[in-house]
């Protein structure tokens, strides 16, 4: 099972709105609508921030978005706060499956 | 309030074993399904494996670099779930995370994280 493909790295300014792309194939991210991802500062355990594709859990800040389109799931944060630089991760789930697997990892920079 | 807190990491050589332990409050664990997750120093979360609850079987899964040497199990007396690892290798050197699933597969708790060197 291969990791999902997310890129090395993005940036953006304050104020900015960045996409975090995440792309499986249909065995994963394509079949599930169970994609979920992660803030993990450096150091630190990572955190849910977005759950099922596109819901928040409670007290996440409503500028953290997801999407999918076919066999890529998105995650967006608009309004960019220095507060957001840090690693971003994308997790696929399917019930029934006996694989899973995070993506590479997205690191944020905010510029 | 969910805790989990890991415990049991150390520096091991290769081909030793460990085992890690999470106890867990707030939370009884033989009601939920259960992950070890690592993280290589430097590099991205890796999953290793899960064990379901008990009403699911109680039974696991793992990803292939673990299969065969690590073990996921849990002890419902004392509320803590355990990762055995056994015919440890270099390149499992990572801190292991253990974490809980939500209903829609997704880990919405966390613990802190117990950090395996395996060196000679």
């Amino acid at each position: 099972q291969s990791a999902l493909t997310q890129p090395a790295s993005v940036s953006g300014s304050p104020g900015q709105s960045i996409t975090i792309s995440c792309t499986g194939t249909s065995s994963d991210v394509g079949g599930s609508n169970l994609v979920s991802w992660y803030q993990q500062h450096p150091g630190k355990a990572p955190k849910l921030i977005i759950y099922e594709g596109s819901r928040r859990p409670s007290g996440v800040s409503d500028r953290f978005s997801g999407s999918k389109s076919g066999n890529t799931a998105s995650l967006t944060i608009s309004g960019l706060q220095a507060e957001d630089e840090a690693d971003y991760y994308c997790f696929s789930y399917e019930r029934g499956s006996a694989f899973e697997v995070f993506g590479g990892g997205t690191k944020l920079t905010v510029l | 309030e969910v805790q989990l807190v890991e415990s049991g990491g150390g520096l091991v050589e290769p081909g030793e074993s460990l085992r890690v332990s999470c106890v867990a409050s707030g939370i009884t664990l033989k009601d939920v399904w259960m992950s070890w997750v690592r993280q290589a120093p430097g590099k991205g979360l890796e999953w290793v494996g899960r064990i379901k609850n008990k009403g699911d079987g109680g039974t696991t899964v793992y990803a292939a670099p673990v299969k065969g040497r690590f073990t996921i199990s849990r002890d419902d007396s004392k509320n803590t779930l355990y990762l055995q690892m056994n015919s440890l290798e270099t390149e499992d050197t990572a801190v292991y995370y253990c974490a809980k699933y939500g209903v829609s597969g997704q880990f919405d708790y966390w613990g802190q994280g117990t950090l395996v060197t395996v060196s000679s």
